[in-house]
């Protein structure tokens, strides 16, 4: 299958700090990707969706300005946890398709462990 | 998009078949039923989709009753590895007008004993 990477594998950072998270597609172009939160023993929880050259679409509930996502290509979304707070620890996990995929043609991230101490 | 349940857990020991069930009672006409496996600290790898009758690959097979209201994805002679959550989710190709988006539930996490 696609591979989809993400960088950094881990972060930790201090309270108030924002982390830049990065979601690359190195074999297809990703029209749209998704970003997801997974906190322990919990399933993944869908943040947002991000198509290519437009604005992200969140999910009730998630902060915007809290969690900016850029998507400007069609192989890079990031994530940008702004002032994070030890609450937004956490593990993040992108997915990407490209145009028409099917169903089962969506392609996950390694993820990234957020530690905000 | 349909909700979807599975059992929290199961327990199987090695060289057994594992057949875990997924009911999604509210399946939508155009919606694709896929699976999807999790070990900890990683993202999700596709294992099987399916959209009715039996699905087969080189890891598992779907199975997919005429109703479509539920599936059972069946893992044959399981191994210590293949200790992880199972998730199932339903939804629509992107062709179909879908955003693709893919809510997950709750997963099975399968235990796999020597």
């Amino acid at each position: 299958g696609a591979v989809v990477s993400q960088h950094p594998s881990w972060v930790i950072c201090k309270s108030g700090t924002s982390v830049k998270i990065e979601c690359r597609s190195l074999d297809f172009q990703a029209t749209t990707m998704f970003w997801y939160r997974q906190f322990p023993k919990q399933s993944l929880m869908l943040m947002a969706t991000s198509n290519e050259g437009s604005k992200a679409t969140y999910e009730q509930g998630v902060e915007k300005d809290k969690f900016l996502i850029n998507h400007a290509s069609l192989t890079l979304s990031t994530l940008t946890v702004t002032s994070a707070h030890p609450e937004d620890s956490s593990f993040y996990i992108c997915s990407a398709r490209g145009y028409l995929a099917g169903v089962g043609e969506q392609f996950f991230g390694p993820g990234t462990r957020l530690t905000v101490l | 998009l349909a909700k979807t349940t599975q059992p929290i857990s199961m327990d199987s020991y090695e060289g057994q078949e594992v057949n875990i069930t997924c009911s999604h009672n509210n399946i939508a006409t155009n919606d694709y039923i896929t699976w999807y496996q999790q070990f900890p600290s990683q993202g999700p790898r596709f294992i099987i989709q399916g959209y009715k009758t039996k699905v087969t690959n080189e890891v598992a097979s779907l199975f997919i009753p005429a109703d479509r209201k539920s599936s059972t994805l069946s893992l044959p002679r399981v191994s210590l590895s293949d200790t992880a959550v199972y998730y199932c989710l339903v939804g629509g190709p992107s062709f179909s007008g879908n955003t693709g988006k893919l809510i997950f539930g709750q997963g099975t996490t399968l235990q796999v004993k020597p």
